[in-house]
């Protein structure tokens, strides 16, 4: 099984911060990786897929790179919807999510 | 607009069933592949199961494999999960999610099952 490992669990950041979020893959997944973002009580929301491209509708600010164990998604400049809890998922072999990191208002 | 909508949660003992079911619209149901993933509380995203368009293909979690069973009716644009010999940490939110080319692109707001005697 490939297990997707994130860094960091929590995230303390403040409006206008450049954030960025690393997922690790147990083996290479070459670039099939997703990023979601949850809210409680809301559904998922693909973010970014291939690793790099912007899902439609997503703002800008949002950006994702790597390829084979090592992926980043990084956030330009924080806005006050973006507090939230961010997943990665591969889907090279089957889907495995990762742990997730929470966002909070620093 | 693709709307995905779960139904079926509640609470049930340990040992017992329930069936789910993730009525879809929007789009045209049989041409996608579908999936469940569930949320326990306080933790993260589980990936549950995975159906081809045709239904021919279908894909289980090690954890569930040999109690749920997904199944699709493209007549009636649904997706279902039937949930047996349920345990305690089955307990959580479970979504219906489309799956396009792997990925999860739309999922439904949640239904809610809890197991507990």
């Amino acid at each position: 099984d490939i297990q997707m490992t994130q860094s960091p669990s929590t995230l303390s950041a403040s409006v206008g911060d450049r954030v960025t979020i690393t997922c690790r893959a147990s083996q290479s997944i070459s670039y099939w990786l997703a990023w979601y973002q949850h809210k409680p009580g809301k559904a998922p929301n693909l973010l970014i897929y291939k690793a790099s491209s912007l899902e439609s509708g997503v703002p800008s600010r949002f950006s994702g790179s790597g390829y084979g164990t090592e992926f980043t998604l990084t956030i330009s400049s924080l806005q006050p919807d973006d507090f939230a809890t961010y997943y990665c998922q591969q889907y090279h072999t089957y889907w495995t999510f990762g742990q997730g990191t929470k966002v909070e208002i620093k | 607009q693709v709307h995905l909508v779960e139904s079926g949660g509640g609470l049930v003992k340990p040992g017992g069933s329930l069936r789910l079911s993730c009525a879809a619209s929007g789009f045209i149901f049989s041409d996608y592949y579908m999936s469940w993933i569930r949320q326990a509380p306080g933790k993260g995203l589980e990936w549950v199961s995975y159906m081809s368009s045709s239904g021919d293909t279908i894909y289980y979690a090690d954890s569930v494999r040999g109690r749920f069973t997904i199944s699709r009716d493209n007549a009636k644009d649904s997706l279902y999960l039937q949930l047996n010999s349920l345990r305690s940490e089955d307990t959580g939110i479970y979504y219906c999610a489309r799956a396009d080319e792997g990925r999860f692109q739309h999922w439904g707001q949640g239904t809610l099952v809890t197991v507990s005697s």
